[in-house]
């Protein structure tokens, strides 16, 4: 099936541009949904179809998606942004969804 | 946006059945998809299938084998049944709404545990 990959971990200071990225072979031609984790809470959707955000998730969260690589852009990290970051995609070849391991972000 | 509650045993022996209800306010099971979705400590997220259109289903293929997940309309409810679980299976499982495609609404999540 599908895999999705992601880093374990990204480290960036407050204010900061935090990017976090997806990878997956041939990635750019399927739509991309990005969730927040915070610990011990559920996922909250913060992206879905590659670019937009869902209302009330603010603007400072962006993403792309290209190739082989999507990224999750958050510009003017804030303490509370600290989280862990799951990409997913539809796999219709297995017809199931396919998480990436996930990444923690974290602010120092 | 719909809200949704997990219930059921947070303790389960090895070989028997996982038994979970998602109750749904807000929304009716009747639209959307209803997903399962676990959590192993430490781990990513895995799909374990979902329920959409009053009944139809769709596993993860990894699954299926040990895998329901049902519909009650008359209480606005779903389920997830998984049968001869093992340690492995413990996990924080969710139940989520959403697309055929994604999940933008999430229970809070329900930690069930495999021991004797």
């Amino acid at each position: 099936s599908y895999v999705l990959t992601q880093p374990p971990s990204v480290s960036v200071a407050p204010g900061q541009t935090a990017r976090v990225t997806c990878g997956g072979n041939n990635i750019g031609s399927r739509s991309v949904h990005w969730y927040q984790q915070k610990p011990g809470q559920a996922p909250v959707l913060v992206v879905y179809d590659d670019t937009n955000r869902p209302s009330g998730i603010p603007e400072r969260f962006s993403a792309s998606n290209s190739g082989n690589t999507a990224t999750l852009t958050i510009s003017g990290v804030e303490a509370g942004d600290e989280a862990d970051y799951h990409c997913q995609v539809w796999d219709s070849s297995s017809d199931q969804a396919v998480f990436g391991g996930g990444t923690k972000l974290t602010v120092l | 946006q719909v809200h949704l509650q997990e219930s059921g045993p947070g303790l389960v022996k090895p070989s028997e059945t996982l038994s979970l209800t998602c109750t749904v306010s807000g929304g009716s099971v009747s639209s959307y998809y209803w997903s399962w979705i676990r959590q192993s400590p430490g781990k990513g997220l895995e799909w374990i299938g979902y329920t959409y259109h009053g009944g139809n289903t769709n596993y993860n293929p990894s699954l299926e084998s040990r895998v329901t997940v049902s519909v009650d309309t008359s209480m606005n409810q779903f389920s997830l049944k998984m049968t001869s679980v093992t340690p492995a299976d413990t996990a924080v499982y969710y139940c989520a709404a959403g697309t055929s495609l994604l999940f933008d609404s999430w229970g809070q999540g329900t930690l069930v545990t495999v021991s004797s």
